[in-house]
């Protein structure tokens, strides 16, 4: 199966801050990554496919980049709504494997 | 409205079955892979099983934590998934999301999962 790490896995935060994620595949993965939010209590909430690719209504200060193995989520100028965990997942090979997580809160 | 609803989750003795259900609305069934999600309380997200649909003969995939035990399968005539969970153990005490996977015409179709449902949860406890 391949591993997805993430880091950090918690970090904190203030309104305004660009925050990086950052998500590693042990072994190639092409750019068959997902990023996804959660709120507590709630489902995810699917951010980003394809590794850069938006989401209709997500807002534009999410992004994400990267390719083969090593992939990052920034978000710029964080606001209020963006503080929750989020995840990558990889769909490339079965297993499908999500990463553990990165918990985003207020400093 | 795209929608998944879960149903069926419940408290069952280690050991015991459930069968969870979901109903899909909103868009063409039949065209999407389907899979079950979980997550253990506190903790992060675990993918469970798909079903593929009817270009890849409903064929099935299998986390290695339940495999042997689960079931997945689905009914396109009733827009519905369901997952039969068997022999289960404490370990799988967790909410279980339906989640919408590539839409799939023929060939493959790597895919995030793009909608969820709210979730049902399982409690496996004595």
């Amino acid at each position: 199966d391949i591993q997805m790490t993430q880091s950090p896995s918690a970090l904190s935060a203030c309104v305004g801050d660009t925050v990086i994620i950052t998500c590693r595949a042990s072994q190639s993965i092409s750019n068959e990554l997902a990023w996804y939010q959660q709120k507590p209590g709630k489902a995810p909430n699917l951010l980003i496919s394809e590794a850069s690719n938006l989401e209709s209504g997500v807002p534009s200060r999410f992004r994400g980049s990267g390719s083969g193995t090593e992939f990052t989520l920034t978000i710029s100028s964080l606001q209020p709504d963006d503080f929750a965990t989020y995840y990558c997942q990889q769909y490339s090979i079965y297993s499908l494997t999500f990463g553990p997580g990165t918990k985003v809160d207020v400093k | 409205e795209v929608q998944l609803v879960e149903s069926g989750g419940g408290l069952v003795h280690p050991g015991g079955s459930l069968r969870l259900s979901c109903a899909a609305s909103g868009f063409t069934f039949s065209d999407y892979y389907m899979d079950w999600v979980r997550q253990a309380p506190g903790k992060g997200l675990e993918w469970v099983a798909r079903t593929r649909n009817k270009p890849h003969s409903y064929t099935t995939e299998y986390a290695a934590s339940v495999k042997g035990r689960f079931t997945i399968s689905r009914d396109d005539s009733k827009k519905s998934l369901y997952l039969q969970m068997n022999s289960l153990k404490t370990e799988d005490t967790a909410m279980y999301y339906c989640v919408r996977g590539a839409y799939c015409s023929g060939g493959r179709c790597p895919g995030p999962f793009d909608i969820w449902g709210q979730g049902t949860m399982v409690i496996a406890s004595s």
